[in-house]
């Protein structure tokens, strides 16, 4: 099974400021990568797939990049709606698996 | 509107047997590889189980592997999982999601999330 592992596990940052998230695969998985983000509470929502595509309707602050092993989701300027947990999760091959989360807490 | 609506969660005893449905409704149910996903309390998401469109492909995460079944009823637009010698660690809010592409295409992500159903293994 393909191990994904996000980094770091929470972050504690303000509102206007650029956050970065990094998701590494245990072997490569081409741009076979998907990153959601989850409230408390609420359903996770699909952000981007294909590593670097934004999901219709995401704001255009979100964005991915990487390819093979490693990758990142950043989000240029934090907004307040934007504190939740976020998952990267591979398609490359079954079983389908997801990294640990990262929650983005408020500083 | 496109939504997945599940139910047959509960509370069960260990080692005893429940069955998930997830209603599909507003897109072509059979076009679409299905999965199930779980979240344990304060817990990350795990992928459990995957469905092709057709039905003929299934897969499993080894955490549930032999015990829980996974299919679909095309007529009723339903998505299902039979899950037997339940643990207490699958205790968790089971999500039914559905691939954003049709089937046969390279996966790519889960764009639609039912709201989720309750699972508690206690005795």
């Amino acid at each position: 099974d393909i191990q994904m592992t996000q980094s770091p596990s929470s972050l504690s940052a303000s509102v206007g400021d650029r956050v970065t998230i990094t998701c590494r695969a245990s072997q490569g998985i081409s741009n076979d990568l998907a990153w959601y983000q989850q409230k408390p509470g609420k359903l996770p929502n699909l952000l981007i797939y294909a590593a670097t595509t934004l999901q219709s309707g995401v704001p255009s602050r979100f964005s991915g990049s990487g390819s093979g092993t490693d990758f990142t989701l950043t989000i240029s300027s934090l907004h307040p709606e934007d504190f939740a947990t976020y998952y990267c999760q591979q398609s490359y091959n079954m079983p389908l698996t997801f990294g640990g989360g990262t929650k983005v807490e408020v500083k | 509107e496109v939504q997945l609506l599940e139910s047959g969660g509960g509370l069960v005893q260990p080692g005893g047997s429940l069955r998930l449905s997830c209603a599909a409704s507003g897109f072509t149910f059979s076009s679409h590889d299905m999965s199930w996903v779980r979240q344990a309390p304060g817990k990350g998401l795990e992928w459990v189980s995957g469905i092709s469109g057709s039905g003929v492909s299934t897969y499993y995460a080894d955490s549930v592997k032999g015990r829980f079944t996974i299919s679909r009823d095309k007529s009723k637009n339903t998505l299902y999982l039979q899950m037997n010698s339940l643990r207490a660690e699958d205790t968790a809010v089971y999500y039914c999601a559905k691939d954003r592409v049709v089937s046969n295409s390279p996966r790519d992500g889960m764009d639609v999330w039912g709201q989720g159903t309750t699972v508690t293994v206690s005795s």
